[in-house]
């Protein structure tokens, strides 16, 4: 089977403006969960969302949401971003409840 | 409010040696508990879980074992290998798809 997959894996913006990233779950897998990776704070649980339902959210601001679609690829956007914003956000999918989650590489964003 | 910590950033260990990696977490409700390894430039790869009604678990080199009275677990790697060598993190969740990171200890083992 085919791995998770995260597009871009590179991304520079400037404040203020929005991003949008993509995730494409291993095939079958209906869980799809957002992490935010910075130094010193390891990954930060985003939200997590099941059979196109957000199920579970993290304490992030309003400006981070994101969607699944009846195929379980899920975005995620970022609105009027900020500095702090700079880092590697990582998409995990899994089955479901009970079954470790699966990791894609990463998209590595970069404000400016 | 880090619920799960790792307290030690880094270690060093000889190729060979056992490798004990440790996790303290605070939130009673956590009732399983994994460890990922992660590469530069890579997500983090599944390694072994345990669930609460357990306190030990073994996969070949990998062995997590788990104090609830304490709210500890480590991971042990007998032998540690070069290839090892990464940032491992424990995780912990309450029956959902919430996963809680510790920060990370990176492994290095050297010959």
């Amino acid at each position: 089977k085919a791995g998770v997959t995260q597009t871009p894996r590179y991304l520079i913006k400037t404040r203020g403006q929005q991003v949008t990233l993509s995730c494409s779950p291993i095939s079958g897998h209906r869980s799809v969960s957002w992490y935010q990776q910075t130094p010193g704070q390891g990954l930060q649980f985003l939200f997590e969302y099941f059979s196109e339902t957000q199920r579970n959210k993290g304490n992030f601001p309003g400006r981070f949401s994101g969607r699944q679609f009846s195929n379980s690829r899920s975005e995620m956007n970022v609105s009027t971003l900020e500095l702090g914003d700079s880092a590697l956000y990582l998409c995990a999918s899994s089955p479901g409840t009970g079954y470790h989650q699966y990791f894609g590489p990463g998209t590595r964003l970069t404000v400016l | 409010d880090q619920q799960v910590k790792q307290n030690s950033p880094s270690l060093s260990v000889q190729e060979g040696r056992i490798s004990i990696l440790n996790c303290d977490y605070t939130n009673s409700m956590f009732d399983y508990f994994l460890w990922y390894k992660k590469y530069p430039a890579e997500g983090p790869t599944f390694l072994i879980s345990i669930s609460s009604i357990k306190d030990k678990n073994e996969d070949g080199r990998f062995t997590v074992f788990l104090n609830k009275s304490a709210k500890h677990l480590s991971l042990h790697i007998v032998p540690s290998q070069p290839g090892d060598s990464a940032v491992y993190f424990c995780a912990a969740s309450d029956n959902t798809d919430k996963l809680i990171f510790g920060t990370g200890t990176r492994l290095q083992v050297f010959p």
